[in-house]
């Protein structure tokens, strides 16, 4: 167990739809990072949250938001659903803005 | 855009011998991790390199940073089974539009018994 915890581990939904992913950093950790993960692409960074607000913006689409509440777990929302979109998901933490990462187990998205 | 290339892509080797993957940049960071991911998990930190030139030693797993900071490398020593996993390198930098990391696409390293 990493420390950071990520829900639901698998997503299974139609295209259109909307999900919401969620992740709980490991305790202390201020910073959530949201990477996406495909086969061909490796690990495309989304989005990073310090302490409720948004630190950096990768790669990350329109359809796509996140935010990092009080109690500092973040969720990813995913919306107007595409094939492309299958891929995993995860989420990090980290205590400052620099040093390694904690990562979670990963939510794996299928968009059928 | 700050880009790491990962070599070789693939590796599958026999149980015993010794392998060195590589990664490579045009550009410097200011630290560069190694992590290794098993299917269905996350990355795990394997170790953080800051300084050019560093060497660290992990049991079998020896990584270097390159002394200009552009490029590093891990090399395992009497690979295991075990050993068998994805190897992703991360660039580390201040600032910008990638967060603070830069990940490789990794090395799909396969231990045969």
């Amino acid at each position: 167990d990493s420390g950071v915890t990520q829900t639901p581990k698998h997503l299974i939904t139609a295209t259109g739809q909307r999900v919401t992913l969620r992740c709980s950093p490991r305790s202390g950790d201020l910073s959530v990072y949201w990477y996406q993960q495909s086969l061909d692409q490796g690990l495309q960074f989304l989005i990073q949250y310090y302490n409720g607000e948004e630190r950096a913006k990768g790669n990350i689409l329109e359809r796509f938001s996140a935010q990092q509440f009080p109690d500092l777990h973040s969720e990813l929302n995913l919306s107007s659903l595409e094939l492309g979109d299958s891929a995993l998901y995860f989420c990090a933490s980290s205590a400052r803005d620099r040093g390694g990462y904690t990562f979670g187990s990963g939510t794996r998205l299928t968009v059928v | 855009t700050q880009l790491l290339e990962q070599s070789p892509q693939f590796l599958s080797i026999q149980e015993g011998e010794n392998l060195t993957v590589y990664c490579n940049s045009s550009s410097v960071f200011s630290s560069l991790q190694w992590y290794r991911q098993e299917p269905g998990e996350g990355p795990v930190l394997l170790v953080t390199v800051v300084t050019g030139g560093e060497v660290k030693k992990l049991k079998r797993l020896t990584f270097q940073f390159g002394d200009a900071r552009k490029d590093s490398s891990l090399h395992i020593t009497a690979a295991q089974p075990g050993d068998t996993g994805l190897y992703l390198c991360a660039g580390g930098y201040y600032g910008g539009s990638q967060g603070n990391l830069i990940f490789g696409k990794g090395t799909k390293l396969s231990v045969k018994p």
